[in-house]
């Protein structure tokens, strides 16, 4: 079956230390993205990738960096000037410039700082 | 600029009743809405979206919506909610003028009691 695999499905990490999120698409998507879900607060986009080797900063990219070496996998790392990085993390993917824009979801990261 | 305002954080209805969850909102530009729905400890799943065909849309599980331009509410319902219907819900938006990045609202949670 097709889909989004996100791994792990729960991490925790001491302060000071950077943790990558994984994300794999076998779904041929282009455009991959992720989010950072907090209670009360919608989904926030924290960056995208619409071509292998690009991706763009979403609306809270401090504290965060990606990569897109390859279409099918945009790993997330959380770094340590992240100042609060407890929360839950959702990996999506649409095919690219597809006006109705239907994004196909991961099951979720949750991450804990101790 | 684009969002959407989600009216009420949480909703509880009895098993069986109307549920209605309140979506408004602001674009310059024609839209395109949709409802996504999220189980606990889950990605989010595509209920149902509109995309300037007819106003009334109808999604999965007995879900529907209607896009009321007059209004700028894309409001969603079921006629007879079901135990299975707890969940969180998002509405979200779309447009050019957001280079086509979701937009999403705060969520709210639906209790659904027996």
């Amino acid at each position: 079956d097709g889909g989004i695999t996100q791994s792990p499905k729960y991490l925790f990490r001491k302060e000071g230390q950077n943790v990558t999120l994984s994300c794999e698409q076998n779904l041929n998507h282009d455009a991959m993205y992720w989010y950072r879900q907090d209670p009360g607060q919608g989904l926030r986009l924290i960056y995208y990738s619409q071509i292998v080797n690009d991706f763009q900063k979403g609306d809270i990219a401090e504290g965060y960096s990606v990569s897109r070496e390859k279409k099918e996998s945009f790993p997330l790392t959380v770094t340590s000037a992240q100042k609060n990085p407890t929360a839950f993390y959702l990996c999506a993917s649409s095919i690219l410039d597809r006006a109705d824009g239907e994004l196909f979801f991961g099951e979720g990261s949750r991450l804990t700082v101790l | 600029a684009q969002s959407v305002t989600q009216l009420g954080s949480h909703v509880s209805v009895s098993e069986g009743a109307l549920v209605l969850l309140r979506c408004n909102y602001s674009s310059s530009v024609p839209p395109y809405l949709f409802w996504y729905v999220q189980y606990p400890n889950q990605g989010l799943q595509l209920l149902l979206k509109y995309t300037s065909a007819a106003t009334l849309v109808k999604g999965i599980n007995g879900f529907e919506a209607e896009f009321k331009k007059s209004e700028t509410s894309f409001h969603l319902t079921k006629p007879s909610a079901h135990m299975s219907d707890a969940a969180e819900y998002f509405c979200a938006v779309i447009t050019r003028s957001n280079d086509y990045k979701l937009s999403f609202g705060a969520g709210t949670t639906v209790t659904v009691r027996a």
